[in-house]
C-alpha cells in the first residue's frame, strides 16, 4: 500500500528565510508525486508535479521539489518565503492503476507560518 | 476555463438524516475524484468516478455513495449521518488520457457540519 510522510507538522520560518518542507513515500512503482497548498477555508491548489524524467521540478510561486528515489523522499523548497506563502502544505503520490484510475494518498500536512 | 466548483459551501444537518453534495468539474474533464477531510484523519479518498462508472472506492462505509452524470457532474450522498462525519468534502477533476491527465484539480470543497 501507498504511503506519504510529513515528519514536520508546523514549521516556522522568517519572512526572506529559504524553506525546506519534507515529505517521505512509500510506493511500489514509480510514483506520481504531487505538492498541494491550502488556505484556510479553501481547497488544494497544485504547487508542483513530478511524473518522470528530471528530478528537479519547478513549480508555481517560486517552489520546486526534488526527487531522490533513493531516498524515497519529495522534499519542497523555496529560497525566500513571503507572507503569503503561510498554508498548510499537503505532499501527495498517485496511484495510477490499469484503466486510468486515480487516487491520491496524502500525508498529514505541514502547517506553515512566516514572521514578518 | 472554469474551476471545479462545488455546491453547497456550508451545511449544516442532525444525526441520522441523509446529505447530497454535488460537484462541477472542470469543463472536459471526464473523472471526479471525493476526498474527506477531517483534523483528525486528514485527507483521505473516497471514490473516484469516471464516464459514470464507479472506478476505484477508498475505505468507507456504505452510508458514502455517488454518482456521476453523462455531464460529467458527480454528487456524492452520505446516509444516516453520524458526528464523525463532520469534514470538508473535496471534489477534485482530471481528463485521463491527456497530457496532462494525472493531475487532480479540486474545487473550494463542502463544509458539513453534523449536530
Amino acid at each position: 500500500a501507498q504511503s506519504v510522510t510529513q515528519p514536520d507538522i508546523h514549521i516556522t520560518v522568517s519572512e526572506g528565510a529559504s524553506l525546506e518542507l519534507r515529505c517521505n513515500y512509500s510506493y511500489g512503482a514509480t510514483p506520481y508525486l504531487f505538492w498541494y497548498v491550502q488556505s484556510p477555508g479553501q481547497g488544494l491548489q497544485l504547487l508542483l508535479k513530478y511524473f518522470s524524467g528530471d528530478t528537479l521540478v519547478q513549480g508555481i510561486k517560486g517552489f520546486e521539489a526534488e526527487f531522490k528515489r533513493s531516498q524515497s523522499s519529495f522534499n519542497l523548497r523555496k529560497p525566500s518565503v513571503h507572507w503569503s506563502d503561510a498554508a498548510e502544505y499537503f505532499c501527495a503520490v498517485g496511484r495510477i492503476s490499469s484503466g486510468s484510475a486515480r487516487q491520491l494518498t496524502f500525508g498529514s500536512g505541514t502547517q506553515l507560518t512566516v514572521l514578518p | 476555463k472554469a474551476g471545479v466548483t462545488q455546491t453547497p459551501r456550508y451545511l449544516i444537518k442532525t444525526r441520522g438524516q441523509q446529505v447530497t453534495l454535488s460537484c462541477s468539474p472542470i469543463s472536459g474533464h471526464r473523472s471526479v475524484s471525493w476526498y474527506q477531510q477531517t483534523p483528525g484523519q486528514g485527507l483521505q479518498f473516497l471514490f473516484e468516478y469516471f464516464s459514470e462508472t464507479q472506478r476505484n472506492k477508498g475505505n468507507f462505509p456504505g452510508r458514502f455513495s455517488g454518482r456521476q452524470f453523462s455531464n460529467s457532474r458527480s454528487e456524492m450522498n452520505v446516509s444516516t449521518l453520524e458526528l464523525g462525519d463532520s469534514a470538508l468534502y473535496l471534489c477534485a477533476s482530471s481528463s485521463p488520457g491527456t497530457s496532462g491527465g494525472h493531475e487532480q484539480f479540486f474545487g473550494p470543497g463542502t463544509r458539513l457540519t453534523v449536530l
